[in-house]
């Protein structure tokens, strides 16, 4: 069955750093990029970043460069994203999915994984 | 980046009556290749969104042919022609011709 499995919920403290992870099932890997997503209580939802499953190339939202990193293991099928130097603001769900914005019509989410940042 | 401005917020609705939800984008949508990747998305409480509907008018496998996209440019509109009980849930559009890719702030659908 294709789908996208993450880790579970995490509770950490500001200035922490956090990792989450997706593990893939059911395609090939290697041939979509993974991107990651997130869901703040109240705000709309915001796109973090993308790595290529192929070659592991990464973009990510300028707001976050240097707090984020998004990585993939092929032979794992798993794709990564850590965040860092958490504040409360970056309480929230977090998502990887494949071609969210449907540009390949090849939409699949994960279920996703609440973070939560507090002393 | 471009701000995707969704109307209304909230919408009460009537099982069996039609529905329907506007987006605005704050720059034009369309892409030099010619294509618009304006996409709905549908959140139902506690699960993570799912496609409906990609560049404008396409919808994804499995959606009911109730849902209907259309627009041009930087207008946009989500039809439902006949609100079932399971469309309950937030809408969000969504646009991926500039990047970065940018959401609406969703729009609650209420019976």
């Amino acid at each position: 069955q294709v789908q996208l499995v993450q880790s579970g919920a995490e509770v950490k403290k500001p200035g922490a750093s956090v990792t989450v992870s997706c593990k893939t099932y059911g395609y090939i890997f290697t041939s979509y990029a993974i991107h990651w997503v997130r869901q703040a209580p109240g705000q709309r939802l915001e796109w973090m970043g993308w790595v290529n499953g192929g070659d592991g190339k990464t973009e990510y939202l300028k707001k976050l460069k240097g707090r984020i990193s998004i990585t993939r293991d092929t032979s794992a099928t798993t794709a990564y994203m850590e965040l860092s130097s958490l504040t409360s603001e970056d309480t929230a769900v977090y998502y990887c999915a494949r071609d969210p914005f449907g540009v390949i019509e090849q939409s699949l989410w994960g279920q996703g994984s609440l973070v939560t940042v507090s002393s | 980046d471009v701000v995707m401005t969704q109307t209304p917020l909230s919408s009460p609705v009537t099982l069996g009556q039609p529905a329907s939800i506007s987006c605005r984008s704050s720059q034009s949508l369309l892409h030099t290749n010619g294509n618009t990747y304006l996409t709905w998305l549908h959140q139902r409480p506690g699960q993570p969104p799912r496609l409906l509907i990609s560049k404008i008018s396409k919808r994804f496998s499995g959606v009911p042919d109730r849902f209907s996209g259309s627009g041009a440019g930087t207008d946009f509109t989500l039809r439902i022609s006949r609100v079932e009980a399971e469309d309950v849930g937030v809408y969000y559009c969504v646009q991926a011709t500039h990047f970065p890719g940018t959401f609406g702030q969703g729009t609650k659908l209420e019976i």
